[in-house]
C-alpha cells in the first residue's frame, strides 16, 4: 500500500530564510510525486511534479523538490521565503497503474517578518 | 476554461438528510476523485474512478456512494448525513495512468455542514 508522510504540521520561517518541507513516501514502486499548495478558502494548485524524467524538479514561485529514491523522499525547498508563500502545502503520490492519488496530512507554512 | 466544477459550494444538512455533490470536468480526463479535507488530517480519499464505468473505494468510503455517470461527471452521494461528515469536499480529475500529464486538477470545494 502506498502512503505519504509529511513531517511537521506547522513550519515557521523568517522572510528571506530557506524553506524546507519534508515528504516521504512508502511504495514498492516509485510513484509519481507531487506538491500542491492551498491558500485559505481555495482549492489546491499544483506546485511541481516528479514523473521520473529528472530527480530535481523545479516548480512555480521559486520552489523545487528533489526525488531521492534511496531515502524515499521528495522534500520541497525554496531558497528565500516570501510572505506570500504562507499557505498549506500537500505532498501527494500516484501509482500510475492504480490511478490512486494519496495525500499527506499537509504542512502549514508561516512566514514572519 | 472551466476545469473542474463542483456544485454546490456551500450546504447545510440536517442529520439523516441525503444529498448529492456534483462534479464535472471538461478536460477529457480518465480519472476522477472525491476527497474530504478536515483540519490536521489533510485530504483523505473517499472514492475514485480510474475510468468511465469503474469506481473504487479510497481510505474513508463509509457513508458515501459514488456514480461515474459518464467520462465528464462523478457524483458523491450522502444517503443519511451524519455530523461526522461535516467537512470540505473536493473533486479532482487527472490523466493518471498515462505518462506525462499526471497531475490532478481540483475543484473549488464544497463546504458541507451537518447539524
Amino acid at each position: 500500500a502506498q502512503s505519504v508522510t509529511q513531517l511537521g504540521s506547522h513550519v515557521s520561517v523568517s522572510e528571506g530564510a530557506l524553506v524546507l518541507l519534508r515528504c516521504n513516501y512508502s511504495s514498492s514502486v516509485p510513484p509519481y510525486l507531487f506538491w500542491y499548495v492551498q491558500y485559505p478558502n481555495q482549492g489546491l494548485q499544483l506546485l511541481l511534479k516528479y514523473t521520473s524524467a529528472a530527480t530535481l524538479v523545479k516548480g512555480i514561485n521559486g520552489f523545487e523538490a528533489e526525488f531521492k529514491k534511496s531515502e524515499t523522499s521528495f522534500h520541497l525547498t525554496k531558497p528565500s521565503a516570501h510572505m506570500s508563500d504562507a499557505a498549506e502545502y500537500f505532498c501527494a503520490a500516484l501509482t500510475g497503474t492504480a490511478s490512486k492519488l494519496t495525500f499527506g496530512t499537509g504542512t502549514r507554512l508561516q512566514v514572519t517578518l | 476554461n472551466a476545469g473542474v466544477t463542483q456544485t454546490p459550494k456551500f450546504q447545510v444538512l440536517k442529520t439523516g438528510q441525503s444529498m448529492t455533490l456534483q462534479c464535472a470536468q471538461d478536460m477529457n480526463h480518465n480519472s476522477m476523485y472525491w476527497y474530504r479535507q478536515d483540519p490536521g488530517m489533510g485530504l483523505r480519499l473517499i472514492y475514485y474512478s480510474a475510468s468511465e464505468g469503474t469506481t473504487d473505494k479510497g481510505e474513508v468510503p463509509n457513508g458515501y456512494n459514488v456514480s461515474r455517470l459518464n467520462k465528464r461527471e462523478f457524483s458523491l452521494r450522502l444517503e443519511s448525513a451524519a455530523p461526522s461528515q461535516t467537512s470540505v469536499y473536493f473533486c479532482a480529475s487527472s490523466e493518471a495512468g498515462r505518462t506525462g500529464r499526471t497531475e490532478a486538477f481540483f475543484g473549488q470545494g464544497t463546504r458541507l455542514t451537518v447539524v
